[in-house]
């Protein structure tokens, strides 16, 4: 199976815009969580998504947000960017975990987002 | 809360000894304690996964163990090798749900 991708992989903003990133999944895989990576914060949770439905959201503001389409690929977007907002932004994709209650979550390579 | 708290930041070991990253949760809810490791510029890699049900799990050189009373698990890798030198993370499902706390990092560093 093809592993999780990201596009694009690198991208330069300017404060004040707005970005969007897109995730594939796995094959098979329903359900997609985005995560913010710095240097100071570490990673952290951003949202899941589960069948087109936000199911988890982390303590991000309104800013961040995001949607996934019927063939489970998803979408991140920020607005108004502002300079904290550089990081790698990644996104794991997980099978239905099902009776297991969590799915083991695999990353794609990450988006690089700098904003000058 | 949610908080994972994971020590040494940093561990330098001899090529051949074994290295012990320790972490500790706070959400009693937390069933799923997966390790993942991120080489230099590379996406974290799942190298392997506890269960609440679970005390040890095992996998070739690498094991982990858990101590839900006392809240905290541990990666022990034994016979370390160059290539086991990256930043290893642990983490932890928040209320058993599908979305993970991670600890702030172990750069481990196999001296040859």
């Amino acid at each position: 199976k093809a592993g999780v991708t990201q596009t694009p992989r690198y991208l330069i903003k300017t404060r004040g815009q707005q970005v969007t990133l897109s995730c594939s999944p796995i094959s098979g895989h329903r359900s997609v969580s985005w995560y913010q990576q710095t240097p100071g914060q570490g990673l952290q949770f951003l949202f899941e998504y589960f069948s087109e439905t936000q199911r988890n959201k982390g303590n991000f503001p309104g800013r961040f947000s995001g949607r996934q389409f019927s063939n489970s690929r998803s979408e991140m977007n920020v607005s108004t960017l502002e300079l904290g907002d550089s990081a790698l932004y990644l996104c794991a994709s997980s099978s239905d975990p099902g009776l297991a209650g969590v799915g083991e979550q695999y990353f794609g390579p990450g988006t690089r987002l700098t904003v000058t | 809360g949610e908080n994972v708290e994971q020590h040494p930041s940093t561990l330098s070991v001899q090529e051949g000894d074994s290295a012990v990253i320790k972490c500790t949760y706070s959400d009693s809810a937390s069933n799923y304690f997966p390790w993942y490791k991120q080489e230099l510029g590379k996406r974290p890699q799942l190298i392997i996964d506890i269960r609440s049900n679970v005390g040890e799990k095992k996998d070739q050189r690498i094991a982990v163990t858990l101590n839900k009373t006392a809240k905290h698990f541990s990666l022990h890798i034994t016979e370390t090798q160059p290539e086991d030198s990256a930043v290893y993370f642990c983490a932890a499902s928040y209320q058993g749900a599908q979305k993970l706390v991670f600890g702030q990092g172990t750069r481990l560093t196999i001296n040859p």
